[in-house]
This record gives C-alpha cells, structure tokens and sequence, in this order.
C-alpha cells in the first residue's frame, strides 16, 4: 500500500564507490523528484521527471545521474562517492508540477 | 528566485501551549502554491496543506490552522493546545507555476519540541 518507496533505507559505503537508490511509486503520478537532505536538515530539490523526461536539473554534481524507465519509477545513480555526499535523500511524486509532493520514506546514505 | 523564510530555528512550549511557526516567502509569479510538511523523528516528510495564490480562505483542521495572508507574503501555521507528538521539524515550501514550475522551494525548517 506504500505510496512511495525507495530502497534501499540505509547505504553505507565506501568512498569511490557507485551506488544507486531507487523508487517506485503507485500513485499513478506523472512527476517524481529527488531532494537532497543535510544533516542540518536543509532540503534541497536536485532533479524533476515529468512523464520520464528531465524537467529540472539543479546545480548538482555530474556524478549524480538520474533515470527514469517508466513513469513510476525514477532511480538515482551516483558515481565515486564522496564525503559529502551523505545525507538523506527523499523522492517524491506529485500529479503535475502544481500539485501537492507526495515523499518517501528517505534513504540515508552515509559515505565512508 | 523564489524564496522562502522560517525565521524560527527552534522553537519550546510545554504542552496546552498555543505556538505559531511563521513562513515569509519570496516570488515574482502571481500564481504559486504554498505548502507545510511535518517532519517528525521518524524522519518521513507528511504533507499537512496546500494553499493556491487566488486562495487567501484561512484553513482550520482540527488543532491546526493557517493563516495566508498576501499582502505580507506569510503563510503562519498554528498548532492549538499542542501536544507532544506535535514535536518535529516543520517545512514551510512555494512551488511556482510559471517558468520553475515544479521546482520547489523549501524553508530551513522550524524544530518544534512539545514538552510534557
């Protein structure tokens, strides 16, 4: 019944490694998002899919890459990880760009 | 830019207390949407209201109400006879409709801790 969910809910890693955070949701929504949380808890919008084409593309590293391979589903693919790069990471879908964002549960990634 | 302000880092009442969060934003679109997201330890983001520009209607939801007011560009929110569970990290967010459309903004966040 989960609206939103993102797998996996903890990444623990090393520096330098490739890791990837997915998400799906069932909401039959045509826009889905990925926000970056700090551990200050500043929210942070980095990408914007609507119906599988980029929308928004904040000034987020190339290292980040986002895919979406159908509409209810958008991943995030993240090259040689860095420190910084730890932080809680939230998708949300929302039924157009004027429309309530609905979030998952997060993924806390913490780097080594 | 959109922008918007929670000028509260951190905010403590004890329970019963009546506590207001303010939210001050910033855009040049005349439509937009403003938003508030809870945030409790748990760490999930739980919408609570959405407010379009051309509705400036005051919302009351049971303990929780808002007041938008345009001519300020605030959109303050209310808890009445807070609680406990009322503890948590409150988003203020405005989301535009024209040329960002989708890109929202979010405020820093207001921490409330509820005191028994």
């Amino acid at each position: 019944d989960t609206a939103v969910s993102q797998t996996p809910k903890y990444l623990v890693t090393q520096m330098g490694n490739d890791k990837s955070i997915k998400c799906e949701q069932n909401l039959g929504h045509d826009t889905m998002y990925w926000y970056k949380q700090d551990s200050k808890k500043f929210l942070k919008i980095m990408f914007s899919y609507n119906n599988k084409e980029l929308i928004i593309n904040e000034t987020v590293p190339n290292r980040f890459s986002p895919k979406s391979p159908d509409k209810a589903h958008l991943n995030l693919h993240i090259n040689s990880l860095e420190l910084g790069d730890s932080a809680v990471y939230f998708c949300a879908s929302s039924g157009g760009h004027r429309e309530t964002q609905y979030f998952g549960p997060g993924t806390r990634l913490l780097v080594l | 830019a959109q922008k918007v302000t929670q000028a509260q880092t951190e905010i403590s009442v004890v329970e019963k207390e009546d506590v207001t969060l303010d939210c001050v934003y910033e855009t040049r679109d005349t439509t937009y949407y403003l938003f508030w997201y809870k945030q409790p330890p748990s760490g999930e983001l739980v919408f609570l209201i959405r407010r379009n520009s051309f509705d400036e209607q005051n919302e009351i939801s049971g303990r929780y109400s808002w007041n938008f007011q345009k001519s300020t560009s605030s959109f303050n929110f209310t808890i009445t006879a807070s609680q406990v569970v009322d503890s948590a990290v409150y988003f203020c967010a405005l989301s535009e409709a024209g040329a960002n459309a989708g890109k929202s903004t979010f405020g820093d966040g207001t921490t409330l801790t509820v005191k028994p």
